[in-house]
């Protein structure tokens, strides 16, 4: 994989529904892996960072899991809620002789209805 | 609220027009970014400023430019721009490499921009 892939692309859920989104990315070349959550007209925020193989993150309802060896990462969501609608971004970060470079995925869409 | 702010937050331009996109971080952050969102894209790296000099440029176009008077402000300057550079311009800003931060990057809201 050359670059960050994210799917599904969107998402409709029921409110309480649980729900889960992947992002892959190249397994060589790994320094970071970071989810942000964006709502419509507002700004991309900062979810986690995750670093090493196994990481697990828990914000509230939402975690997040890293393989690296692989190259993927799951985004779970426990008891969607209609606040949770959003795009989901993940983006990969190579390591750290590249300098500054995100590269994000398109993007997983997700709404959730009451 | 991130901290970085962006005016304006839509902008609609002919492509004779000069305009500027303005972006301000209140988080005493070292580096700041542009990126470009079209739709159906993947968020596009512009330009990267560190401690106020240029590190990156992406192969942007020269209509577009970029100016960063010091490490709080990041400009980006228009000039005959054409319909396809009608995106979301997305401003963040990190504290920049060489700590263990892993570069976590505060995005601002983004301008939309329109070249008629």
């Amino acid at each position: 994989i050359l670059n960050v892939e994210q799917s599904p692309q969107s998402l409709h859920v029921q409110e309480g529904d649980s729900t889960n989104f992947t992002c892959s990315f190249p397994s060589s070349n790994f320094y970071a892996l970071h989810w942000y959550r964006w709502e419509t007209a507002k700004s991309p925020e900062a979810l986690f960072v995750m670093t090493l193989n196994g990481d697990e993150k828990k914000k509230g309802r939402i975690s997040a899991t890293l393989n690296t060896k692989e190259g993927y990462s799951y985004l779970y969501i426990k008891g969607s809620q209609p606040e949770d609608s959003a795009t989901y971004l993940c983006a990969h970060q190579p390591n750290s002789n590249s300098g500054y470079a995100l590269n994000f995925g398109k993007g997983t869409s997700l709404l959730v209805t009451p | 609220e991130t901290g970085v702010t962006q005016t304006p937050r839509h902008l609609v331009m002919g492509m004779t027009n000069k305009k500027s996109l303005k972006c301000e971080q209140h988080l005493g952050h070292n580096a700041m970014y542009w990126y470009k969102q079209s739709a159906k894209k993947p968020l596009e790296l512009m330009f990267v400023y560190s401690l106020e000099e240029r590190v990156e440029n992406n192969s942007v176009p020269s209509r577009f430019s970029p100016e960063c008077p010091n490490s709080s402000h990041l400009f980006l300057h228009l000039h005959t721009l054409q319909p396809e550079d009608s995106a979301l311009y997305l401003c963040a800003s990190s504290r920049g490499m060489g700590q263990t931060n892993y570069n976590e990057q505060f995005f601002g809201p983004g301008t939309r921009l329109t070249v008629l």
